[in-house]
């Protein structure tokens, strides 16, 4: 058990609509980072909190955000679902503000329909 | 782009050893990852190269040469459950502090 943890673990949705995937990071990390796995692309980076801020962007849509909170863990918003957006999405946390030390969280699987 | 470029796939047999190789650009390198992903499953850490050289740890093996952009991963004394994809990952400085992943190589033991 890495002890990041993500909820939900499925989640189910229709296209247009609004969801929010949380994600608690190991106790003592400051970094969350927010990847994207669909079957064609691969897992992609899509953005990085570090002590509450932003510290980097990869393919991250406009119609997704996210935040770290004070407590540190972090929520990464999906607005107006397309059907292409299924897909895992896992949540990963590191000590600092770089990746040496990072562990996955299992996951939310989510699906557009 | 920072390209990562790894085999899609590869077959083995128990007992056998195996090479994956992976390329990357060069510019802006700040370290190298290897995982482990069995299907449905998050990826787990098996190894991490920023110097040039040979880093062992078990059956795995991961080497790294920073003037080539060359890595690869060897497993030793295949068995079974090795069998899933293994992801290669870099650290860029452009890409702020985060991991840029590789496609994965799918890697399929048989007895």
């Amino acid at each position: 058990d890495s002890g990041v943890t993500q909820t939900p673990k499925h989640l189910i949705t229709a296209t247009g609509q609004r969801v929010t995937l949380r994600c608690s990071p190991r106790s003592g990390d400051l970094s969350v980072y927010w990847y994207q796995q669909s079957l064609d692309q691969g897992l992609q980076f899509l953005i990085q909190y570090y002590n509450g801020e932003e510290r980097a962007k990869g393919n991250i849509l406009e119609r997704f955000s996210a935040q770290q909170f004070p407590d540190l863990h972090s929520e990464l918003n999906l607005s107006s679902l397309e059907l292409g957006d299924s897909a895992l999405y896992f949540c990963a946390s590191s000590e600092d503000s770089t990746p040496r030390d990072n562990d996955f969280g299992p996951g939310t699987r989510l699906l557009v329909l | 782009g920072q390209n990562i470029d790894q085999p899609t796939e590869m077959t083995a047999t128990e007992g056998a050893i195996v090479q994956i190789n992976c390329t990357y650009q060069t510019s802006g390198f700040n370290g190298l990852f290897w995982y482990q992903q069995h299907a449905g499953e998050a990826p787990t850490f098996l190894s991490y190269n920023v110097l040039d050289g040979l880093e062992e740890k078990g059956r795995f093996s991961s080497f790294l040469s920073r003037s080539k952009g060359y890595s690869y991963l060897l497993l030793k004394e295949l068995q079974m459950k090795d069998s899933a994809s293994y992801l290669c990952a870099v650290v860029y400085y452009q890409a702020g502090t985060a991991l840029i992943f590789g496609k994965g190589t799918t890697l399929s033991v048989s007895s």
